[in-house]
């Protein structure tokens, strides 16, 4: 089946640095890659829509310039939030657009700002 | 505006017994996807198994079939024979194809499995 990586797994940074999340489809090509954000317990919510070559879409109430997306290739998407701040801390897990109409996750990236 | 109901956050099951986990849709548009997926404490969010609108037959996969009832709105998740590894949290999901590509998730459902 179609494989998503992140990187890194987990982090743990201090207030005010920024962090850099990968999202890699190792077997297949996404135009479309997606990022979302869950706290514990809670559902998982829409951040942005990531589509290869052009510039990203974000969901209402979500700052484009602390969430800084990057989708250079059709394998890799980066989000980058900057000047990171205790409130960000969260989970962060990515999915690319596979075959059938399925979006295939990454295993996501645990986020600890102190 | 499209939504996601899951009623049950949490739900309790013996080993080799089934389970039905309650999920309910709402959207306007003809064409959509539902989706389930299991979410166990690592955090991976695992696709299970997927029902498109048009889709004449209930979708299987394995112990998972999903009950889509389109008149009611409903895509309830079946798991049979559960298992203690099918201890997780579940999200129904889906994407209405007209409005976006993205999924619009429920709140969760967890279900324990005991022995």
């Amino acid at each position: 089946g179609a494989v998503v990586s992140q990187h890194p797994s987990w982090v743990i940074c201090k207030s005010g640095t920024s962090v850099k999340i990968e999202c890699r489809s190792l077997d297949f090509q996404a135009t479309t890659m997606f990022w979302y954000r869950q706290f514990p317990k809670q559902s998982l919510m829409l951040m942005a829509t990531s589509n290869e070559g052009s510039k990203a879409t974000y969901e209402q109430g979500v700052e484009k310039d602390k969430f800084l997306i990057n989708h250079a290739s059709l394998t890799l998407s980066t989000l980058t939030v900057t000047s990171a701040h205790p409130e960000d801390s969260s989970f962060y897990i990515c999915s690319a657009e596979g075959g059938q109409e399925t979006q295939y996750f990454g295993p996501g990236t645990r986020l600890l700002v102190l | 505006a499209q939504k996601i109901t899951q009623t049950q956050p949490g739900m309790f099951v013996q080993e080799k017994e089934a389970v039905t986990l309650d999920c309910t849709y709402d959207t306007s548009d003809p064409s959509y996807g539902l989706f389930w997926y299991k979410q166990p404490s690592s955090g991976e969010m695992i696709f299970l198994i997927y029902q498109g609108s048009y889709d004449q037959q209930n979708a299987t996969e394995g112990r998972y079939s999903l009950n889509f009832q389109k008149a009611r709105k409903s895509a309830n998740l079946v798991i049979s024979a559960s298992q203690l590894g099918d201890s997780a949290m579940y999200f129904c999901a889906m994407r209405v194809y007209q409005a976006g590509t993205a999924l619009i998730f429920g709140k969760g459902t967890t279900l324990s499995v005991s022995s």
